[in-house]
């Protein structure tokens, strides 16, 4: 079967910075997408990787390994702001998007 | 302003009475969707279409029914509401080629009484 993996809940300090890890088994793979929805809102597009590596933009960063069926999305600077779930999805064979559950990132003075 | 609308944004009903909620998206874009977001499980696909007059079953189907007759509107029907539907419903949209984000509307939350 299909799975994202990705831990529920993280805690972090405001100024820190934080890694949101992510392990998928997917039916075949055309990128992975990390998106972030604050509390009763719609989820945001923050990242795509589809190759190997890393990719900055601004405070975040998203890095992509395809042998390990792994990513992280790393967030600098904490803002309270940041306060949000993160939401970790993988474009399956069919080009159908694979969810995980999300990570509730909590930000802390 | 390029976006995904929804309505109503809030809907209290009973058991059994049929509602429809509508979707539409002002960017041309081929692909829509359904998911319904429930607590600890996350976004789970209920149908989606890759164009006008083409739809398919996501994950959770059963309960469920939409139409695509034109290309900006995809409305989700439910015909006999049971209250395991209580949920926050998103509709998105995007392009059809990989790679290209998923835009959400703003959401739906639904309580079956």
């Amino acid at each position: 079967g299909q799975n994202i993996d990705q831990p529920t809940e993280m805690t972090a300090t405001e100024g820190a910075i934080v890694q949101i890890n992510c392990t998928y088994q997917t039916s075949g793979f055309n990128g992975l997408f990390w998106y972030q929805q604050h509390a009763g809102e719609a989820p945001t597009f923050l990242s795509y990787n589809v190759l190997d590596g890393l990719e900055e933009k601004g405070r975040f960063s998203s890095f992509l390994s395809r042998s390990k069926g792994y990513s992280y999305l790393l967030l600098k600077e904490l803002q309270m702001k940041d306060s949000a779930s993160y939401l970790c999805a993988v474009m399956d064979s069919n080009y159908q998007l694979i969810w995980g559950a999300g990570t509730k990132l909590i930000i802390k003075p | 302003e390029a976006q995904v609308t929804q309505n109503p944004r809030y809907l209290i009903t009973v058991t059994g009475k049929k509602l429809t909620v509508t979707c539409s998206q002002n960017m041309n874009h081929e692909y829509m969707s359904w998911y319904r977001q429930d607590p600890g499980l996350g976004l789970r696909q209920i149908y989606y279409s890759m164009n006008v007059e083409v739809t398919d079953k996501g994950d959770v189907p059963e309960g469920y029914k939409v139409s695509r007759k034109e290309k900006r509107n995809f409305p989700l029907i439910l015909e006999s509401p049971s209250p395991n539907q209580t949920s926050l419903y998103f509709c998105a949209s995007s392009l059809m080629e990989g790679g290209n984000e998923q835009f959400f509307g703003p959401g739906t939350r639904l309580t079956v009484l």
